[in-house]
């Protein structure tokens, strides 16, 4: 069965600060592999997801994320984060031709100003 | 195009009663699903219909049941609330979930079981 980890469940940033977020997944197979976010009161958006092709994707706001398939990892990273980054952040994989996503735990990000 | 949208926002309820959550989504995917948001535990799957006239159970499916009316709607529905039952539940659609597409998500409803 798949499952996803995200390592931090807290992060703390000020504004500027460079971001990393870490994701493992747990599956020999093909995947596809997306990051979520939900600000504040709000519903679950798409940030990136890969598919196939360049390992290195990119999404909106800044944010991209990097498949290592021999480390079965997907990071989120951002340059520079800003106040408005404040969110939760889920990591999630699908299984090809499987029809579930399954997902992480999550990660809060609090961005200082 | 409003996406997938879900009623009622808020609900509180006491235990024993019963409730459906409706759910719809007008772009046509194929796939849709029922999860709920517990604080530290992320997104659960309850249940997903990966096509009309097809449900199956997801993570978490005790206390729940589904129907997929039709290929827009996929209501869920809790026979017997328990306070365990407490949570933020999540509707999501999908164009294909075996193909790995994306899930859009309706706002969510808070429910309260007392």
């Amino acid at each position: 069965a798949q499952s996803v980890s995200q390592h931090n469940h807290h992060v703390i940033l000020s504004e500027a600060a460079s971001l990393e977020l870490g994701c493992n997944y747990s599956y020999g197979g093909t995947v596809n592999l997306f990051w979520y976010v939900q600000y504040p009161g709000q519903h679950l958006q798409l940030l990136l997801k890969y598919f196939s092709g360049d390992p290195l994707v990119k999404g909106i706001k800044g944010f991209e994320a990097e498949f290592i398939k021999s480390k079965f990892s997907f990071n989120l990273r951002k340059p520079s984060v800003q106040w408005s980054d404040t969110a939760e952040y889920f990591c999630a994989v699908n299984a090809l031709g499987d029809d579930k996503i399954i997902f992480g735990k999550g990660t809060r990000l609090h961005i200082l100003p | 195009n409003a996406g997938v949208t879900q009623t009622p926002k808020f609900q509180v309820l006491k235990t024993g009663q019963s409730m459906t959550l409706q759910c719809a989504q007008d772009m046509n995917h194929n796939s849709m699903y029922w999860y709920r948001q517990d604080p530290g535990m992320g997104l659960r799957l309850i249940y997903y219909s990966a096509s009309e006239g097809t449900t199956d159970k997801g993570e978490v499916p005790n206390g729940y049941n589904v129907s997929r009316l039709n290929k827009r709607e996929f209501s869920l529905r809790l026979e017997s609330a328990a306070p365990s039952q407490t949570s933020v539940y999540f509707c999501a659609s999908s164009e294909d979930g075996g193909l790995g597409y994306e899930q859009f998500f309706g706002p969510g409803t808070r429910l309260t079981v007392l």
